[in-house]
């Protein structure tokens, strides 16, 4: 069964607001990861968020992990036209090798 | 830069024929992931390797199977093709981290209709 589920499965913002996506699982897990995905081409990896961290950046991006109530946030800050596309969370389990991802939620950036 | 490559980016197959999906990558990553992407549905885990010849049925591997005889390449066979295995079929690859899998980069899709 997917493990992510991702929260809200559409957001749609102006150019320079901030975005924020969740996802919440199931099991207890490794890591977690978030992936984009433009319009009709492959996932690119974004953050990789260990269970022992609680809060990573990557530019503008910042993910929050917490353990206790199994989920994660994306927070996109001053967003851009060319942030609009799929974000999908995915968690590793302990001493697996597979990830398991959510369905995702759709972010479309106006300008 | 890390390079996942798939055989075709579309493919159209008529119901009952065997299809084979091919996937390499150039990193010398341990592990090789199959998933399918269907609208509303996000990605489903077909089967993944974590070495050479080895394999493990992901969340939905009925109508499929796969081979690992090199490390850089893995390939999905769907052996009897039905209507309901049209989708978009996404290869990645990772190395292995201390107690579980590292980041994935993915091939472009293999967009695959079933006729």
């Amino acid at each position: 069964s997917q493990q992510g589920e991702e929260d809200p499965q559409a957001l749609s913002i102006q150019e320079g607001e901030n975005a924020t996506m969740n996802c919440s699982y199931k099991t207890s897990i490794n890591n977690l990861q978030w992936y984009r995905q433009n319009s009709g081409r492959g996932l690119v990896h974004l953050i990789l968020i260990r269970s022992n961290e609680r809060e990573k950046h990557s530019g503008r991006l910042r993910v929050t992990l917490d353990t206790s109530k199994k989920s994660s946030s994306l927070l996109i800050t001053a967003s851009r036209a060319a942030d609009t596309a799929s974000y999908f969370c995915a968690t590793g389990r302990y001493n697996n090798n597979d990830m398991r991802f959510g369905a995702g939620t759709r972010l479309t950036v106006k300008p | 830069d890390v390079k996942v490559t798939q055989s075709s980016r579309y493919l159209v197959k008529r119901t009952g024929e065997k299809v084979f999906l091919e996937c390499v990558q150039d990193m010398d990553h341990e592990n090789m992931f199959w998933y399918r992407q269907d609208p509303g549905l996000g990605l489903r885990l077909i089967y993944f390797s974590y070495d050479v010849k080895m394999k493990e049925k992901g969340d939905i591997p009925e109508g499929y199977s796969v081979s690992r005889e090199k490390k850089e390449r893995f390939s999905l066979i769907l052996e009897s093709a039905s209507t309901n295995q049209t989708s978009m079929y996404l290869c990645a690859s990772s190395f292995k981290l201390a107690g579980g899998a590292g980041e994935q980069f993915f091939g472009p899709g293999t967009r695959l209709t079933v006729l």
